[in-house]
Formats: C-alpha cells, sequence, structure tokens
C-alpha cells in the first residue's frame, strides 16, 4: 500500500522568506502523480502545483515549486517570497495512475505553515 | 465559473436520521469522489464513480452509499448517521483519460462540516 509521509507538523516563515515543505512516500509503482494541496482556514482544498512522475523537470507555478527526487521518493514544496496569505495547512498527496486505485488520493497528515509579518 | 458545489455546507443532526450531502460539477467530469477528513487522519476516500451508473468502494465507504444518475451530480447518503461519521466531507471531481480513472487534477469542493449528535 501507499503511504505519505509529512514528518513537519508544523513550521513557521517571516512574510518574503522562502520556506521548504518536506514530503515523502513510499510506493513500488512507476506511474504515478504527485500534489500539493493547500487548506487555509476557509476548509477549501486548493491545488497548488502537480509531478508527473515520468517527468524529470520539477514542476514550478509562479513562487511554489517542487523539487521532486524519484529515486529517494521525496517532494518537497518551496514556497518564495512568502506572502501573509499563503498560512494554510499543506497536504502532500500521491495518486497512482495504473491499476485498482481508481483516482484514489492518498494524503499526508499536512503540515501547518504561518507565514509572519 | 468552474466549480465543486456542495450541500449543505454546515450539519448538525441526531443519530439515525437519514441525511443526503449533494454534489454538483459543471466541469462534464467523469470522475466524481467523496473523502471525509478527520483530524489525525487526513483526506480518506470513500467512494467514487468513474462515470454515470459507475461506482465502487474508496477506503472508508462502511456507513455510507452514494449513486450517480447523472454525470454533474454524485450525492452521498448516510442513512442511519452515527457520532463516528461526524466529519469533515469533500466532494471532488477530475477529468479521466482513456481508461484510466481520475488521472487528470482533482478539483475539491468547499466541504461540509457535519455533526451527528
Amino acid at each position: 500500500a501507499q503511504t505519505v509521509t509529512q514528518s513537519q507538523p508544523e513550521m513557521s516563515v517571516q512574510e518574503a522568506e522562502t520556506v521548504t515543505l518536506s514530503c515523502t512516500y513510499d510506493t513500488s509503482e512507476n506511474n504515478y502523480y504527485l500534489f500539493w494541496y493547500k487548506q487555509p482556514p476557509s476548509r477549501q482544498m486548493i491545488l497548488v502545483i502537480r509531478q508527473e512522475a515520468y517527468k524529470q523537470q520539477n514542476a514550478t507555478e509562479n513562487r511554489f515549486s517542487v523539487n521532486f527526487q524519484k529515486a529517494a521518493k521525496s517532494f518537497s514544496l518551496k514556497i518564495s517570497d512568502s506572502q501573509l496569505g499563503d498560512t494554510a495547512m499543506y497536504f502532500c498527496a500521491f495518486m497512482m495512475l495504473d491499476g485498482g486505485s481508481q483516482g484514489n488520493l492518498i494524503f499526508g497528515k499536512g503540515t501547518k505553515l504561518s507565514v509572519k509579518p | 465559473e468552474a466549480q465543486v458545489t456542495q450541500n449543505p455546507r454546515y450539519l448538525i443532526t441526531v443519530t439515525g436520521k437519514k441525511l443526503t450531502v449533494t454534489c454538483s460539477q459543471n466541469m462534464n467530469h467523469e470522475y466524481m469522489s467523496w473523502y471525509r477528513q478527520d483530524p489525525g487522519l487526513g483526506l480518506r476516500q470513500i467512494y467514487y464513480s468513474m462515470n454515470v451508473e459507475v461506482t465502487d468502494k474508496g477506503d472508508v465507504p462502511e456507513g455510507y452509499k452514494v449513486s450517480r444518475k447523472e454525470k454533474r451530480n454524485f450525492p452521498l447518503i448516510l442513512e442511519s448517521p452515527s457520532p463516528n461519521q461526524t466529519s469533515l466531507y469533500f466532494c471532488a471531481s477530475s477529468f479521466r483519460q482513456g481508461r484510466r480513472a481520475g488521472t487528470d487534477t482533482q478539483y475539491f469542493g468547499p466541504g461540509t462540516r457535519l455533526t451527528v449528535l
């Protein structure tokens, strides 16, 4: 079974600084997607970034980028120029592309990020 | 605006009183899914549907039912709610690609906070 581990329950960062959130996963599959979702106090689940496992290039979305290390099964999220609106719970998630997973997103337990002014 | 909607957003009920949480998407997505979010456990899949009239169990289906009579709607039914079903519920949807289910990014509804007394 696939598992996703986020080892940092809470983190804080000063506004305008850079922070990195860690995520590791365990799978024997070769074909999968990885995601970071953001959950602000409103509780909405918002997609931050997606990485396809077959792509070597790390995904980026504006101030958000990932460091995807497939052999190490590591998928960290870097937030540059942190803003107050980045304060949220961040979830790392894994999804198999083949086999019987049927689109099931496997989530980590989350990292609560606080951006301080 | 492309979106997933859920109703109600908040619900307090009593043990044994049947309830339905509706989910609707306007993106013509084939795949729809229900998750529950509990503190310390993250999000877990309850049921999913790959298309109209095609549904199947996720990781935690006990005590829930679903139906998919129309492509846009995927209601979650609790026939006899119990206090252990107190949770935050999310509906999500995505496109499929060929025979793969949920291979595109899943977009989440705003969540339904359910309390069963």
